[in-house]
């Protein structure tokens, strides 16, 4: 497709279940970024990938965040023993360049409840 | 550390009315600076942006002039439409990489 996809786009996870957030970025960009966007907030930055290389995940906020890109495209967040506070939207994003020039294109994002 | 602020919304408008969305920035250096936009139910799509001071970014009717004196991007439209009901963040770089810092957003009403 033409654009970054995320999937699924809505998931309902009782209180101490797994999740897997999927992320399918725009062909050929080497940058890819996770956010978390709880309800009326601007996004926080969760995690970074460069190819399959994750260089920066100071922004999760627990090690029951996982995320991975094995072979620098597709990449999954997973959430381990889900908690309500982890409810919000989670957004993919990728950018062809590492620059500051390079913009960021999103996904529609997959909105996470946890009950 | 790097930090956005925005004015708090929403902010409710008429058809036709001009608007303001104020956003103030710290930083070390000049980063370029990025307006992005969040339609209901989609993901943010960049708006507009600005790479140096003095630059003026403009897309769609809206524009911001990047204030290097007053570390301010405030966001601009003469004459605003129903279809401009959404949530504005202003965003900006951190000094390495571009991943973006957001400010808490905006979220504008326009009613006919």
């Amino acid at each position: 497709g033409a654009g970054v996809s995320q999937s699924p786009r809505y998931k309902v996870a009782k209180r101490g279940q797994d999740v897997a957030l999927r992320c399918d970025p725009i062909s050929g960009h080497v940058s890819l970024f996770w956010y978390q966007q709880a309800l009326g907030q601007g996004p926080e930055f969760l995690t970074y990938f460069q190819n399959e290389a994750q260089l920066d995940k100071s922004g999760l906020p627990s090690d029951r965040f996982f995320a991975e890109r094995p072979e620098g495209s597709v990449s999954t967040l997973k959430i381990q023993r889900t908690q309500q506070e982890d409810s919000a939207v989670y957004l993919c994003a990728s950018s062809l360049g590492q620059g500051k020039n390079s913009p960021l294109h999103f996904g529609n994002g997959t909105r996470l409840t946890v009950t | 550390g790097d930090s956005v602020t925005q004015m708090e919304g929403p902010v409710t408008l008429s058809e036709e009315a001009f608007l303001t969305i104020n956003c103030t920035y710290t930083a070390t250096g000049y980063p370029s600076l990025f307006w992005y936009v969040q339609y209901p139910g989609e993901g943010l799509q960049l708006l507009l942006k600005a790479t140096k001071a003095d630059d003026k970014g403009s897309n769609k009717g809206f524009e911001a002039t990047y204030r290097k004196e007053t570390t301010s991007f405030h966001l601009e439209k003469g004459s605003v439409q129903v279809s401009d009901s959404a949530v504005y963040f202003c965003a900006l770089p951190p000094t390495a990489g571009n991943m973006l810092t957001f400010g808490g957003g905006t979220r504008l009403m326009v009613k006919p």
